[in-house]
């Protein structure tokens, strides 16, 4: 069973930084390209970021760039983002999904997500 | 960057209505598009993919049709449990976008 388990999560002052894991089991990891896509409480789904299956290609949405980095561990089975700078708009749920072999399509599995808070 | 707009942000529907929701890019997509419905406290789930492509184990009721750049969700009969908040996304190139959001809500 595909399963994709955040965490790392919290409460974090404007300004600081904090570091999100997605723990990957039930499949090859190192088989799949993955992303990042967050959800503002009450709002709409926002892509962050996606990394390949080997880390080699990476993507990130224009507000997040300089301040947030992906990076995946295959042998770990797991996916990271490392978020500086927080600002207040980046508080959301936080989850990670797979992208189906492949990459021609996208977003059969997700995590439950972990949420981010930033605030002072 | 490709924008999706999605059409409607909410609507009202009795049990058995038909639903049909719209998605427009803002250039072609090469029919990239998925569809995901998303309940309270819930991570996404996919309903359709590659446009028209219908997730393993979701009901037949659900479709999606389109290309180019206008894409459609149907529910051919609404049930109870997919009272809900659907999203398009479009995954051709990046940054990859999501639609707003449409809320279905009881009438």
């Amino acid at each position: 069973e595909v399963q994709l388990v955040e965490s790392g999560g919290g409460l974090v002052k404007p300004g600081g930084s904090l570091r999100l894991s997605c723990a990957a089991s039930g499949f090859t990891f190192s088989a799949y390209a993955m992303n990042w896509v967050r959800q503002v409480p009450g709002k709409g789904l926002e892509w962050v970021s996606a990394i390949s299956s080997a880390g080699t290609y990476i993507y990130y949405t224009e507000s997040v760039k300089g301040r947030f980095t992906i990076s995946r561990d295959n042998a770990e089975n797991s996916l990271y983002l490392q978020m500086n700078s927080l600002r207040a708009e980046d508080t959301a749920v936080y989850y990670c999904a797979r992208d189906d072999y492949g990459g021609k399509t996208f977003g059969e599995y997700w995590g439950q997500g972990t949420l981010v808070t930033v605030s002072s | 960057d490709i924008q999706m707009t999605q059409s409607p942000s909410s609507l009202s529907a009795s049990v058995g209505d038909r639903v049909t929701i719209t998605c427009r890019a803002s250039q072609g997509i090469r029919n990239v598009l998925g569809w995901f419905q998303q309940k309270p406290g819930k991570a996404p789930k996919r309903l359709i993919y590659a446009t028209s492509s219908l997730q393993s184990g979701v009901p037949s009721r659900f479709s999606g049709s389109g290309s180019g750049t206008e894409f459609t969700l149907t529910i051919s009969s609404l049930q109870p449990e997919d009272f809900a908040t659907y999203y398009c996304l479009q995954h051709n190139s990046y940054p990859w976008t999501f639609g707003q959001g449409t809320k279905v809500e009881i009438k």
